[in-house]
């Protein structure tokens, strides 16, 4: 049972660079999302989407574009990396956007934008 | 308003000593809450949940109950292992919002000592 896949696990970019963080999931689950995480910040919501074909954005969507063209994967585009989007990024899946099923996160991609 | 507060940390114990770590929440009705667990250099994992006043969601050895009265969902393990050092992470979905996007606490780092 892989849950949500990540990679790569860790990149290094230059600033101006363009690169796609892949997540995908097999647990045919309906709802997935974008965080990264920053020290003293704690787990902001980029992206998210409730199904294949929906995307919308979370709280802090800009420098990133996302699409969701089936169910199981929901890759994240930098456009143009900055030296701000130094972070670590988690995927989460979740059965649907409501309910009381649990998040599942993938084990991160840290990115490191010099 | 819809929040999660956590206990400040970090917090230091023997191996088989008692944790406790405090979770309050403010909501308007029920939702789920949870316990995320990040090991260093991982992602976050899903420790235990509960969906309804209560509830006591259990994994692992460690326990946590829905109390609607004081509005806390308390992590608890009655003897923690060197293995347990981790971060902690008390969340609930936003509610109000309609975007999936959980609420996390602040994150309690525990570092347990042979």
């Amino acid at each position: 049972n892989a849950g949500v896949t990540q990679t790569p696990k860790f990149q290094v970019l230059k600033t101006g660079q363009s690169m796609t963080l892949q997540c995908a999931q097999d647990m045919n689950h309906e709802y997935m999302s974008w965080y990264r995480q920053d020290p003293g910040m704690g787990l902001r919501l980029i992206h998210y989407s409730v199904g294949a074909g929906i995307t919308d954005q979370g709280e802090v969507p800009n420098g990133y574009n996302v699409s969701r063209s089936t169910t199981e994967d929901f890759p994240l585009r930098l456009l143009s990396a900055a030296p701000s989007q130094t972070s670590v990024y988690f995927c989460a899946s979740r059965p649907t956007l409501g309910g009381s099923g649990g998040y599942t996160f993938g084990s991160g991609t840290r990115l490191t934008v010099v | 308003g819809n929040s999660v507060t956590q206990m400040e940390g970090p917090v230091t114990l023997s191996e088989e000593a008692f944790l406790t770590i405090n979770c309050t929440y403010t909501a308007t009705g029920y939702p789920s809450l949870f316990w995320y667990v990040q090991y260093p250099g991982e992602g976050l994992q899903l420790l235990l949940k509960a969906t309804k006043a209560d509830d006591k969601g259990s994994n692992k050895g460690f326990e946590a109950t829905y109390r609607k009265e004081t509005t806390s969902f308390h992590l608890e393990k009655g003897s923690v292992q060197v293995s347990d050092s981790a971060v902690y992470f008390c969340a609930r979905p936003h509610g109000s919002s309609n975007t999936g996007k959980l609420i996390f606490g602040q994150g309690t780092t525990l570092q347990v000592k042979p």
